[in-house]
């Protein structure tokens, strides 16, 4: 299957403090989603980016679909205990249209 | 309200047994996907359906089959081949057309133990 590298895998973050994670391909995407699981539950959908540059906030929540297609980011400001989970990002392969997923990246804040 | 359905939330599987679990849809997607979710693992595709009674195979497809017969269903079935049946298996759905297709929706997810 198609790989996306997510980056970090982990974070330990303080309460307030920013973070940032992004997924990486070697190929083009049409649509980058960002996606966060809790703990037995299934992902819900954050953000949606859908033009390469787009630029898209959800609250707390900002997102960018890469340039070049084959990237995208996503930033939480001021984290709160209820940001802890799991982020997945999802990309649409522009040669198929099928969906793929990063392996995500596990998110923990210390109060 | 709309949304996507799986049940049960758990399920235990005995050796030599087939198990069926079950995805409901009211939000008129098109289609519809499988995935295995294994601990500290991102998604695996193992059927999608575009369209009824027509379905495709995913990464790992061996030791499940599915069905589409209604547009709003698509069970999983875990057959005696699958040998690693454990997993949280999600299903999600999402509408086609346009040059990109709408963000799929997930169920809350189905976890299979062995007994």
């Amino acid at each position: 299957g198609q790989q996306l590298n997510q980056s970090p895998q982990s974070m330990f973050i303080q309460e307030g403090e920013d973070v940032s994670m992004n997924c990486t391909s070697s190929s083009i995407f049409n649509t980058w989603l960002w996606y966060k699981q809790d703990p037995g539950e299934g992902p819900v959908l954050l953000i949606a980016l859908y033009k390469a540059g787009e630029l898209t906030s959800n609250g707390r929540l900002t997102a960018q679909f890469g340039i070049t297609r084959k990237d995208s980011f996503l930033n939480i400001s001021a984290s709160i205990p209820s940001d802890v989970g799991i982020y997945f990002c999802a990309g649409q392969l522009k040669t198929n249209n099928q969906f793929y997923f990063g392996t995500g990246t596990s998110l923990t804040v210390i109060p | 309200d709309g949304g996507i359905t799986q049940s049960p939330k758990y399920l235990f599987r005995k050796e030599g047994q087939n198990v069926t679990l079950s995805c409901e849809q009211n939000l008129n997607h098109d289609a519809m996907y499988w995935y295995r979710q294994d601990p500290g693992q991102g998604l695996r595709l193992i059927y999608y359906s575009q369209i009824v009674n027509d379905f495709q195979k995913g990464d790992i497809a061996e030791g499940y089959s599915v069905s589409r017969e209604k547009k709003e269903s698509f069970p999983l079935t875990v057959t005696s081949a699958q040998k690693n049946p454990t997993a949280f298996y999600l299903c999600a759905s999402n509408g086609l057309g346009g040059a990109s297709n709408q963000p799929q929706h997930f169920g809350d997810g189905t976890r299979l133990s062995i007994l």
